[in-house]
């Protein structure tokens, strides 16, 4: 498949581990966020949002914390699994609804 | 489910050539989107949709243009494809505040 990941941060975990993805946004006005997911040779999958009006939100094996205070997200997937390798971005919504990405983050997890 | 579909996974073209690429969605969106995806760069908005007959530039427009003249359908237009534009196009759909994403087309611009 074709790599979207070169020159992307990269991080690896076992699988079972904790994995944490960090992710730094720009407009401090904007009031919704979403993680996508990317595997090979597709499009981004929503995973998750927040909105600027809470700090945590939960979902299935992933939580999305929210600190508007230093401008950061990040993404917490319990019990990784070797299916949840692909690339992660995050994104903040802007003016009618456009997203501004990150750059993003490859997670590799070995068995 | 929502769904978002692309007219193709693959294509090549010439240099020169007018390329035509085809998002659908039947959810009845009125917004939608097109982004080009390059390793190290991320997914850049080069054009967006609001309704019909609407469009607004993104952050990349140079050497593109669109076409909304149905609801379910934005089409995105390279009227002379260049070698710089060999990349992965992403079109998504908006439901709510959340963007939807097609597949993708991986143009390669010989």
């Amino acid at each position: 498949g074709e790599s979207v990941g070169l020159h992307l941060p990269t991080l690896s975990v076992q699988e079972g581990d904790n994995s944490i993805i960090n992710c730094a946004y720009s407009n401090s006005a904007s009031d919704y966020f979403i993680w996508y997911k990317q595997e090979s040779g597709k499009g981004p999958q929503f995973i998750i949002d927040i909105r600027s009006n809470m700090d945590k939100r939960q979902g299935q094996r992933v939580t999305v914390l929210l600190n508007k205070t230093v401008k950061h997200l990040s993404l917490q997937i319990a019990a990784t699994q070797p299916g949840d390798s692909a690339v992660y971005f995050c994104a903040e919504k802007g003016g009618y609804s456009t997203l501004t990405f990150g750059k993003g983050t490859m997670l590799l997890v070995s068995p | 489910d929502v769904k978002v579909t692309q007219s193709s996974r693959y294509l090549v073209k010439r240099t020169g050539e007018k390329v035509f690429l085809e998002c659908v969605q039947d959810m009845d969106h009125e917004n939608m989107f097109w982004y080009r995806q390059d390793p190290g760069l991320g997914l850049r908005l080069i054009y967006f949709s609001y309704d019909v007959k609407m469009k607004e530039k993104g952050d990349i427009p140079e050497g593109y243009s669109v076409s909304r003249e149905k609801k379910e359908r934005f089409s995105l237009i390279l009227e002379s494809a260049s070698t710089n534009q060999t990349s992965m196009y992403l079109c998504a759909s908006l439901t709510g505040e959340t963007q939807y994403f097609g597949p993708g087309t991986r143009l390669l611009v010989l």
